[in-house]
Parts: structure tokens; C-alpha cells; sequence
């Protein structure tokens, strides 16, 4: 069965530092992949998708992730941090079977400190 | 602008009464979902719909029913609400290509 694992359900960084979320995930079939952001008291919205293209996507707001098949990971990297970047953050796999749906991690909560 | 829309962004019900929370997306989507999120907890699915009149259970589906009467119009219905129903709710709506559209959440606190 499909499923997704984020390590850390809390980072900390300072502004300018690197961030880092890792996600980790199973999969039996070839799997399509994504981040979402969700601010305080808002809906989720799209940061970045794998879809089997490039395997180092690009998202918005300077975030990137890259798919690694042997690893079996796509971790959400951004250079350099900034205030408004603090958040939740969910990662999210395809189900098994074709139906659209999504299985998500249960989050990390990115904290930014001045 | 891609749009879904909530009915209410936040809610307050009494024990045992039935609520209705609206979701509503103007993209022609096939697929809509309901989701609630807790704590911790993440995301879970109660209910997907892939067409109109069509519906499946998600992970959690106890205590809880849709309806799909309309393809752009999916409604969640807690028969009797119960303090563990407390919550955010999340719909959301995508193609078969699955990226899927959030709306901005209700938050239901059940008395």
C-alpha cells in the first residue's frame, strides 16, 4: 500500500539558513508526487509536482524538491529562508489505484526565526 | 482562477444535530474530496466522489455521509455530530491527473 513519512513533525531554521523537509515514500506503482503549503487557518495549496518528468522540480516561492527512485524519497529544499515561509507543509503520493486520490504525510511545520 | 469554495469558515454545532458543510468548485472537475485534519494527525479522506451520484468511503467514514447531486457541488452531513467530529474540514477537487485544489477549510467545534 501507498504511503508517505515526513521526518520531523518540527523544523527550525533562521532566516537566510537552508531549508530542508524530508519526505520518504512507498509505493507499488510508479508514483506522481507533490508538496503543499497550508498557512494558518487556510486551505493547501500547491507548492511543486513530480510526474515522472524531471526528476528536480521547481515549485513556487523558491522552493524546489528532486526525486531520488532508489532512495525513495523527494525532500522540499529552499536556499534560503524567508520569514514568510513559515508554515505547514505536507507531502503527498498518489493512491495505488487510478481514482485521484492522495495519501499525505502528517506534516511538518516549518518555523522561521529572525 | 482556479476556485473551491466553502460554505462556512467556521461553525459551531450542539451535540446530535445534523450538519451540512457545502463545498462548492467551478473547474468542471470530476473528482471532489472531503478531508478532515487534526493535530498530528495529518490529513484523512471520509469521502471521494469521481462523478456525479457516485461516491466512495475514504478512511474514515464513521459518522459521516455525502451527497453529489450536482458535479460542482459536494456536500458532507454529519447525521448526529458528536464532539469527537470537532475539527478542520478540507474539500478539495482535481482531474484525473490528480493535483488537487483546496478550499479554505471549515472549522467545526461540536458542543
Amino acid at each position: 500500500a501507498q504511503s508517505v513519512t515526513q521526518l520531523g513533525s518540527h523544523v527550525s531554521v533562521s532566516e537566510g539558513a537552508l531549508v530542508l523537509l524530508r519526505c520518504n515514500y512507498s509505493s507499488s506503482v510508479p508514483p506522481y508526487l507533490f508538496w503543499y503549503v497550508q498557512y494558518p487557518n487556510q486551505g493547501l495549496q500547491l507548492l511543486l509536482k513530480y510526474t515522472s518528468a524531471a526528476t528536480l522540480v521547481k515549485g513556487i516561492n523558491g522552493f524546489e524538491a528532486e526525486f531520488k527512485k532508489s532512495e525513495t524519497s523527494f525532500h522540499l529544499t529552499k536556499p534560503s529562508a524567508h520569514m514568510s515561509d513559515a508554515a505547514e507543509y505536507f507531502c503527498a503520493v498518489t493512491g495505488s489505484s487510478n481514482t485521484g486520490k492522495l495519501i499525505f504525510g502528517q506534516g511538518t511545520t516549518l518555523q522561521v526565526k529572525p | 482562477d482556479v476556485k473551491v469554495t466553502q460554505s462556512s469558515r467556521y461553525l459551531v454545532k450542539r451535540t446530535g444535530e445534523k450538519v451540512f458543510l457545502e463545498c462548492v468548485q467551478d473547474m468542471d472537475h470530476e473528482n471532489m474530496f472531503w478531508y478532515r485534519q487534526d493535530p498530528g494527525l495529518g490529513l484523512r479522506l471520509i469521502y471521494f466522489s469521481y462523478d456525479v451520484k457516485m461516491k466512495e468511503k475514504g478512511d474514515i467514514p464513521e459518522g459521516y455521509s455525502v451527497s453529489r447531486e450536482k458535479k460542482e457541488r459536494f456536500s458532507l452531513i454529519l447525521e448526529s455530530a458528536s464532539t469527537n467530529q470537532t475539527s478542520m474540514y478540507l474539500c478539495a477537487s482535481s482531474l484525473v491527473e490528480y493535483e488537487q485544489f483546496f478550499g479554505p477549510g471549515t472549522r467545526l467545534t461540536v458542543l
